[in-house]
């Protein structure tokens, strides 16, 4: 069974002050891992895609990492507009056709950045 | 741009009703989702739908059904609520094997 764990759950930042998210996945054959951003009362906002070890993306402050047992968010100089739930997915390889299509989400961590 | 709508944002339905919840997407996406999160329990996939008229079970299907019977429309009906099925409901769309692109949730209160 595919597994995500994001930690840590909650992150308190100052502005300004860099830190990372982890996401560890235990899954049979990755096929994509992606990082959505969800914002109170929404729904999930879709981030990066990251399909192999070593592959790296970047947008404005956050930039997404990834290895073979789990992915990094790394927030560069966070504001307080950066305050959101940060979820982590994974795709595996599937066995039969829908299953192929399928995310595992983490529980995500609940990043907040004070002014 | 990807978009995802859904029918309602909140909803108040008493228990032993039967609710309709409705989602569109306008990108030719082939595969659609229908998700619930709620505290402390994460998004869990309820259902999804790989074509028009394929469905197929997530992981927590009992007490729900589905419909596509076009591409661009994907209904959750929740054959008689329940107020264990209070919760966010969230619909997503994909390509394939790329990206889920989600709709702003419908909140649903059973009372």
């Amino acid at each position: 069974e595919d597994q995500v764990t994001q930690s840590p759950e909650a992150l308190r930042l100052q502005e300004g002050e860099s830190s990372s998210l982890n996401c560890s996945y235990t899954v049979s054959g990755l096929r994509g891992l992606f990082w959505y951003r969800q914002d109170p009362g929404k729904g999930p906002e879709f981030l990066f895609t990251l399909y192999s070890a070593g592959e790296e993306k970047e947008k404005e402050r956050l930039k997404a990492t990834l290895t073979k047992k789990e992915s990094f968010l790394h927030i560069t100089a966070p504001k307080p507009e950066d305050s959101a739930t940060y979820l982590c997915a994974v795709q595996a390889v599937g066995s039969s056709g829908g299953s192929n299509y399928k995310l595992t989400f983490g529980k995500g961590t609940l990043l907040t950045v004070n002014p | 741009d990807v978009k995802v709508t859904q029918s309602s944002r909140y909803l108040v339905k008493r228990t032993g009703e039967k609710v309709f919840l409705e989602c569109v997407q306008d990108m030719d996406h082939e595969n659609m989702f229908w998700y619930r999160q709620d505290p402390g329990l994460g998004l869990r996939l309820i259902y999804f739908s790989y074509d028009v008229k394929m469905k197929e079970k997530g992981d927590i299907p009992e007490g729900y059904s589905v419909s596509r019977e076009k591409k661009e429309r994907f209904s959750l009906i929740l054959e008689s609520a329940s107020t264990n099925q209070t919760s966010m409901y969230l619909c997503a769309s994909s390509l394939r094997r790329g990206a889920q692109y989600f709709g702003p949730g419908t909140r649903l209160l059973v009372l």
